[in-house]
């Protein structure tokens, strides 16, 4: 079992539904990051969380310590959030373990 | 700032030959990470440094070396390429990965493919 789970491995949705990613993870953590890779293939740092709740724009990230899981939400989706979204966490001596990621399509 | 400049964007091998991917950042970042992308998989992490003159081996480091002379420079070196070494290569820096509102950030990636 990896230590950090992804779900859906695959999404697609219709332009402007809500869309959520789910994270679980086994270990221990300082923190967690939501990553963004466009087909292009570059990799953007989206949030980092140690607790609570982030929002920027239209993505809001949430993470439950006590429950080792974090969710990433797309509110109004759209077309140019299609990308790979990966989660990745930092357990110990800022090194980062990623999920496999979860490839969302949203169709216009 | 350039922030992760990663050099080439694309090379192709022969089994058994060696090359260096480049990778600098002008953030003045004490961490540096070098990962592969399988297809499917999550990144792997190769190496990593933590400053200059550190570096620490990741979960694949075998057929690789690195080395991190200057804050600013984390070469990934490729002695003798095997064709399981195909793969997609990213450079990453940050700051810290555990410092609040810090972020990772990523060179543009590297295509390797050995033939």
């Amino acid at each position: 079992k990896n230590e950090v789970e992804q779900s859906p491995q695959n999404l697609t949705a219709q332009e402007g539904e809500f869309i959520t990613i789910n994270c679980s993870y086994s270990v221990g953590i300082s923190a967690l990051h939501w990553l963004q890779q466009h087909p292009g293939g570059g990799i953007v740092s989206l949030f980092m969380l140690s607790s609570g709740k982030k929002k920027h724009g239209r993505l809001i990230a949430t993470i439950n310590i006590q429950e080792k899981h974090s969710s990433l939400h797309i509110t109004a989706s759209h077309p140019r959030d299609s990308a790979v979204y990966i989660c990745a966490v930092s357990s110990y001596g800022n090194k980062l373990v990623f999920g496999a990621g979860t490839i969302l399509r949203v169709k216009s | 700032n350039a922030g992760v400049t990663q050099t080439p964007k694309f090379r192709i091998l022969k089994i058994g030959q060696s090359m260096t991917l480049q990778c600098t950042q002008d953030m003045n970042h004490n961490y540096m990470y070098w990962y592969r992308q399988d297809p499917g998989m999550g990144l792997k992490l190769i190496y990593y440094s933590v400053g200059a003159g550190i570096t620490d081996k990741g979960e694949v480091p075998n057929g690789y070396n690195v080395s991190r002379s200057t804050t600013e420079d984390f070469p990934l070196r490729l002695e003798l390429a095997a064709p399981s070494q195909t793969s997609v290569y990213f450079c990453a820096s940050s700051y810290s990965t555990e410092r609040p509102n810090e972020k990772l950030f990523f060179g543009s990636g590297t295509q390797l493919s050995v033939l």
